[in-house]
């Protein structure tokens, strides 16, 4: 990929459970993104997390970075049916601002 | 408007046809993107402007593709004699005026998907 794989590529759980997806990069970056892509539909911005930063949450997302492996987590706490969808990480590094670099992305299935 | 607005939703044309995407961003954007999305995989960058201006091509096939984003007009990605493996879905993202340090996030549109046969 352009800048780094996503896994696992495809997850399935039940409702109310955590699902965990991981990203990880190849070169030093500003920031990490995540986006969820529902299907047929553009890319949501879900949350930012920059190279300085080690955890950040924003209601039932939590995303932890760790810029020495270059690798980032998502944790989506109580899952619902909704959840379901792509979810894909995207870097942006060195003084290229305005370009993504994006994963593979983890294909999610919450079944009610 | 609020939304980037792309369109067509679909497009289909014969391979070696010519094909002509447009994009509209969120008004008061002034950065535009180009990805071109195949097989519901990552997301390739192909270009991006500031207003009218070519920021970064660095994605964009040299050959066929080309783009534009002119005053008071949509953003449009054109295709000259397209080709099979040139069908995937190509969406357009806007953000506001950004730097190292605004980290500002990209809205993207719904995407226009292009089928070659």
């Amino acid at each position: 990929s352009q800048q780094g794989e996503e896994d696992p590529q495809a997850l399935s759980i039940q409702e109310g459970e955590n699902a965990t997806m991981n990203c990880s990069y190849k070169t030093s970056i500003n920031n990490l993104q995540w986006y969820r892509q529902n299907s047929g539909r553009g890319l949501v911005h879900l949350i930012l997390i920059r190279s300085n930063e080690r955890e950040k949450h924003s209601g039932r997302l939590r995303v932890t970075l760790d810029t020495s492996k270059k690798s980032s987590s998502l944790l989506i706490t109580a899952s619902r049916a909704a959840d379901t969808a792509s979810y894909f990480c995207a870097t942006e590094r060195g003084y290229n601002f305005n370009k993504f670099y994006f994963g593979s992305g983890t294909k999610l299935n919450v079944k009610p | 408007g609020e939304e980037v607005a792309q369109t067509p939703k679909h497009l289909v044309r014969g391979e070696g046809q010519k094909a002509k995407l447009y994009c509209a961003p969120i008004k008061g954007h002034s950065y535009v993107f180009w990805y071109q999305q195949v097989l519901k995989n990552e997301f390739k960058f192909l270009i991006s402007f500031q207003n009218e201006n070519v920021f970064d091509e660095t994605g964009m096939p040299k050959e066929r593709f080309s783009a534009k984003c002119l005053p008071n007009s949509p953003c449009s990605l054109e295709i000259q004699a397209t080709k099979l493996e040139d069908s995937a879905v190509y969406f357009c993202a806007s953000s506001q005026p950004r730097d190292a340090y605004s980290n500002q996030p990209q809205h993207f549109g719904d995407g226009t998907r292009l089928s070659i046969l």
